[in-house]
C-alpha cells in the first residue's frame, strides 16, 4: 500500500514549456485535490476531483488544467509554464465518507526558469 | 470567508523549553475541523492532529498538547521539552466545504520552529 505517490519528485521548466504532474493513490479514494505551497505560505488548492471524469477549480486555479481519467490519478498539467508557478505541488486524496481525512503525497518540487 | 492566522512567523527555542505556537481561525461555517501538520526540512507534511469544531476537549499526545477555544477562535498547539528534531515548520488549517462536493484545507501561513541544543 503505496498511499499517494507523486511523479516526478523535482523538475525544472524554462518558461513556457509544458509538463504534467502525474498523482497516484491505491486506497481508491473518491476525492483527490492538488495544492501548491510558495515560500512562506500554506498550501492552497488549484483544483480537485470527486470521481473519475469530474474536476473543479480551486482558490488559484489560472495557468493549470487537471484530469481524472482514471479514479486512482489525478493529473496537474501545465501548458505554458510561467516563472509564477514555481513552487511546491502537493497531491491529496480522501475518501467520499470522510472528506477531512485528508492523506497526502511527498510533493513535486517544480522550478521554472 | 475561511481564514487562518499563525501570527508567529519564526519561534527559536533552546532544547527542553516549551514552546506554544498560536493559531487563530475564522469561519461561517458551524461544523468545521482544524488540524496541525508538521512539516521538517525534507518537506513531507505530517498529519499531527484533526479536532471535531464540537469538541473543545483539549488533547495531550506525549509531549504536544492542543488547546482548543471556540471562544476566541484559537487552536494553539503547545510542545513541551523541546528537542532538536522539533524543528520543523507547524501548519495549522481549517476545513472548508467546496461547491461541488469534497472538503478543501486553509491553511496558515506557517510557523518555523528552531530548537536549539
Amino acid at each position: 500500500n503505496a498511499g499517494v505517490t507523486q511523479t516526478p519528485k523535482f523538475r525544472v521548466l524554462k518558461t513556457g514549456q509544458s509538463m504534467t504532474l502525474l498523482c497516484a493513490q491505491d486506497m481508491n479514494h473518491e476525492y483527490m485535490y492538488w495544492y501548491r505551497q510558495d515560500p512562506g505560505m500554506g498550501l492552497r488548492l488549484i483544483h480537485y476531483s470527486v470521481g473519475e471524469g469530474t474536476t473543479a477549480k480551486g482558490e488559484v486555479p489560472d495557468g493549470y488544467n487537471v484530469s481524472r481519467l482514471k479514479k486512482q490519478n489525478f493529473l496537474l498539467g501545465l501548458e505554458s509554464a510561467a516563472p509564477s508557478q514555481t513552487s511546491v505541488y502537493f497531491c491529496a486524496s480522501s475518501y467520499r465518507g470522510n472528506p477531512y481525512e485528508q492523506y497526502f503525497g511527498p510533493g513535486t518540487r517544480l522550478t521554472v526558469t | 470567508a475561511q481564514k487562518v492566522t499563525q501570527a508567529q512567523t519564526e519561534i527559536s527555542v533552546v532544547e527542553k523549553e516549551d514552546v506554544t505556537l498560536d493559531c487563530v481561525y475564522e469561519t461561517r461555517d458551524t461544523t468545521y475541523y482544524l488540524f496541525w501538520y508538521k512539516q521538517p526540512p525534507s518537506g513531507e507534511l505530517v498529519f499531527l492532529i484533526r479536532r471535531n469544531s464540537f469538541d473543545e476537549q483539549n488533547e495531550i499526545s506525549g509531549r504536544y498538547s492542543w488547546n482548543f477555544q471556540k471562544s476566541t477562535s484559537s487552536f494553539n498547539f503547545t510542545i513541551t521539552a523541546s528537542q532538536v528534531v522539533d524543528s520543523a515548520v507547524y501548519f495549522c488549517a481549517l476545513s472548508e466545504a467546496l461547491d461541488q462536493a469534497g472538503t478543501a484545507l486553509i491553511f496558515g501561513k506557517g510557523t518555523t520552529l528552531s530548537v536549539s541544543s
